[in-house]
């Protein structure tokens, strides 16, 4: 099944709190998985990406946790800020192609 | 660098009508991309090109044609617009065998 199930719709947090968006999937042919942020407005751009191989992955205030027997991982955004403010998409890349699976999307929204 | 560019940035068509949308990109990339976003939908593929006079389908390729004669340029043509069709375009591009999608600002296109 080639589905990413993203988790949840929406999201409200208040500055200085974490938001965590979660994502599931089924196909065990999934090689990577990036998360990308998009502003209203804007096209969506990469903002961190973890393979499977590793659990955890912190760029700055956002971190990639990733469970392999679950088949799960997140997004923590940690410190929020209302520049954070923004609908984020998880993906998942099929092995061996390049093709995406992306979320269905998170709109954060970061209240001062 | 302009990264990826695409005309136009808004569309309203008839039911019927045809159009092209327009994308360009100067990072001289191999591979190009034509999704759309909806709400609640998520980024879905609807064709691709892994280079210049090369295109393929994605997940939701009815009623889109697609052509790629010059590598930094991607169309995307409605042959008769459909209500249906009313969405968020984003064209995208990347290097072979590379996750990273660098996407466009979109078009926001509205059939009636």
């Amino acid at each position: 099944q080639q589905q990413v199930k993203q988790s949840p719709q929406s999201l409200i947090v208040q500055k200085g709190g974490i938001s965590i968006i979660n994502c599931a999937y089924e196909n065990t042919a999934f090689d990577y998985f990036p998360w990308y942020q998009q502003f209203p407005g804007k096209g969506p751009a990469l903002l961190i990406a973890i393979r499977p191989d590793v659990s955890e992955k912190k760029e700055g205030r956002f971190t990639i946790s990733f469970n392999k027997s679950a088949k799960q991982f997140s997004l923590h955004i940690m410190d929020s800020q209302p520049g954070d403010s923004a609908t984020y998409f998880c993906a998942a890349r099929v092995n061996p192609t390049d093709k995406l699976i992306f979320g269905t999307g998170t709109r954060l929204q970061v209240f001062p | 660098n302009a990264g990826v560019t695409q005309t136009p940035k808004f569309r309203v068509l008839k039911t019927g009508q045809s159009m092209t949308l327009l994308c360009a990109q100067d990072m001289n990339h191999e591979y190009m991309y034509w999704y759309r976003q909806d709400p609640g939908m998520g980024l879905r593929l609807i064709h691709y090109s892994v280079g210049e006079g090369t295109t393929a389908k994605g997940e939701v390729p009815d009623g889109y044609n697609v052509s790629r004669l010059k590598k930094q340029n991607f169309l995307l043509g409605l042959e008769s617009a459909a209500p249906s069709q009313t969405s968020v375009y984003f064209c995208a591009s990347s290097y072979p065998d590379m996750s990273e999608r660098f996407f466009g600002p979109g078009t926001r296109l509205t059939v009636l």
